[in-house]
């Protein structure tokens, strides 16, 4: 299957500063990326799907001024999160949708990174 | 609306056989997902389907029936390292998977 990285895998900082979280598709191109949020024994939360080369698009409730998404190429995506708030604390899990190729053709899928574990202090 | 839904929890025996339920309503279908997350990690994908009937792979089969929106997940010979939650998720027209809550599984030796 298709392989996605994420960068840094655990991040601990003082609250007020940024964070930056890289999520990279590694043997494929994605135009499109999702960023989820899943706090401990809670479900995935999708915050937003970041489209390659324009904006991305918020799910509701999800700040877009504080939550920064850069698609900058077909094979980068990037999450800043600003001035973090140990609220802010959570599992940051990005994905990328590849094609599953079976007999019948080819099927969108979705692959995840190993995801990001912040620490807000 | 969009909605998923499955078992919270679910408890089973070592070496035996469990099937965790999921029925869905999505906006356009484009196929059901099954992924497994193991605590404090990522979820990793276990099965797809997308015509009604059942896939089997390995121990793991998945089953849909799209006129009931049904798909359940079938572990067989469960072994320990099954004990983790189980995601249900259904793709909606606009190729954009809506997640169930998860099912956890605890197994017992």
């Amino acid at each position: 299957g298709a392989v996605v990285s994420q960068h840094p895998s655990w991040v601990i900082c003082k609250s007020g500063t940024s964070v930056k979280i890289e999520c990279r598709s590694l043997d494929f191109q994605a135009t499109t990326m999702f960023w989820y949020r899943q706090f401990p024994k809670q479900s995935l939360m999708l915050m937003a799907t970041s489209n390659e080369g324009s904006k991305a698009t918020y799910e509701q409730g999800v700040e877009k001024d504080k939550f920064l998404i850069n698609h900058a190429s077909l094979t980068l995506s990037t999450l800043t999160v600003t001035s973090a708030h140990p609220e802010d604390s959570s599992f940051y899990i990005c994905s990328a949708n590849a094609p599953l190729w079976r007999l019948a053709g080819p099927q969108e899928t979705q692959y995840f990174g190993p995801g990001t574990r912040l620490l807000v202090l | 609306g969009q909605n998923i839904d499955q078992p919270t929890e679910m408890t089973a025996t070592e070496g035996a056989i469990v099937q965790i339920n999921c029925t869905y309503q999505t906006s356009g279908f484009n196929g059901l997902f099954w992924y497994q997350q193991h605590a404090g990690e990522a979820p990793t994908f276990l099965s797809y389907n997308v015509l009604d009937g059942l896939e089997e792979k390995g121990r793991f089969s998945s089953f849909l029936s799209r006129s009931k929106g049904y798909s359940y997940l079938l572990l067989k010979e469960l072994q320990m390292k099954d004990s983790a939650s189980y995601l249900c998720a259904s793709m909606d027209s606009n190729y954009q998977l809506i997640w169930g809550a998860g099912t956890k599984l605890i197994i017992k030796p």
